[in-house]
């Protein structure tokens, strides 16, 4: 069965460091994947995805993802945090060879000192 | 503008009084889902639809009922809530096929006291 798992409950950054936010998922073939941000009170946003191609993907707000498939992973990362980046970010995998169900991780709440 | 429509966003209500959460899209989407958000366990799918009269038990099904009469509305109803059922509920829509994404509607916070 598909599954994903976000290791880090939360995170916290200085403003202006670098940020990689850690996604495993577990599937038999290549997967689709997916990240959301979810801002306080609001609803989720899709911030990139990946289906083939590239394993490099680039997304909104200037996050980008890189699939490893070796590594089963797909890490969202940042080089530069912005205070307005604080949110929670959720990792999802689809069924590449059927419709369009999605499996969410726990998410990674992430907080950004001044 | 595309989107999805939730309302109430905020509900407060009694045990065993039976309530229904809306949700609309404007997308032309066959795929809709609702989702229920716990901290900690992330996003649990209840029910979704694949059609106009198509739906199926997600992962966490029990307490809940929907329907699927026209392809844009999909409304969760609790027939007799419970305290368990006090949480944070996404409605999402998509295209049918593998690869889009969802689109998500606000959220509807419901507490069950």
């Amino acid at each position: 069965a598909q599954s994903v798992t976000q290791p880090d409950i939360h995170i916290t950054v200085s403003e202006g460091a670098s940020l990689e936010l850690r996604c495993n998922y577990s599937y038999g073939a290549t997967p689709y994947l997916f990240w959301y941000v979810q801002s306080p009170g609001q609803g989720l946003q899709l911030l990139l995805k990946y289906f083939s191609g590239d394993t490099l993907v680039q997304g909104i707000k200037g996050f980008e993802a890189e699939f490893k498939r070796s590594q089963s992973s797909f890490n969202l990362r940042k080089p530069s945090v912005h205070w307005s980046d604080a949110a929670e970010y959720f990792c999802a995998v689809g069924d590449s060879g059927g419709y369009n169900k999605l499996i969410f991780g726990a998410g990674t709440r992430l907080a950004v000192h001044p | 503008e595309a989107q999805v429509t939730q309302n109430p966003r905020y509900l407060i209500t009694v045990t065993g009084k039976k309530l229904t959460v809306t949700c609309s899209q404007n997308m032309n989407h066959e795929y809709m889902s609702w989702y229920r958000q716990d901290p900690g366990l992330g996003l649990r799918q209840i029910y979704y639809s694949m059609n106009v009269e198509v739906t199926d038990k997600g992962d966490v099904p029990e307490g809940y009922k929907v329907s699927r009469k026209e392809k844009r509305n999909f409304p969760l109803i609790l027939e007799s809530p419970s305290p368990n059922q006090t949480s944070l509920y996404f409605c999402a829509s998509s295209f049918l096929q593998g690869g889009y994404g969802y689109t998500f509607g606000s959220g509807t916070r419901l507490t069950v006291v």
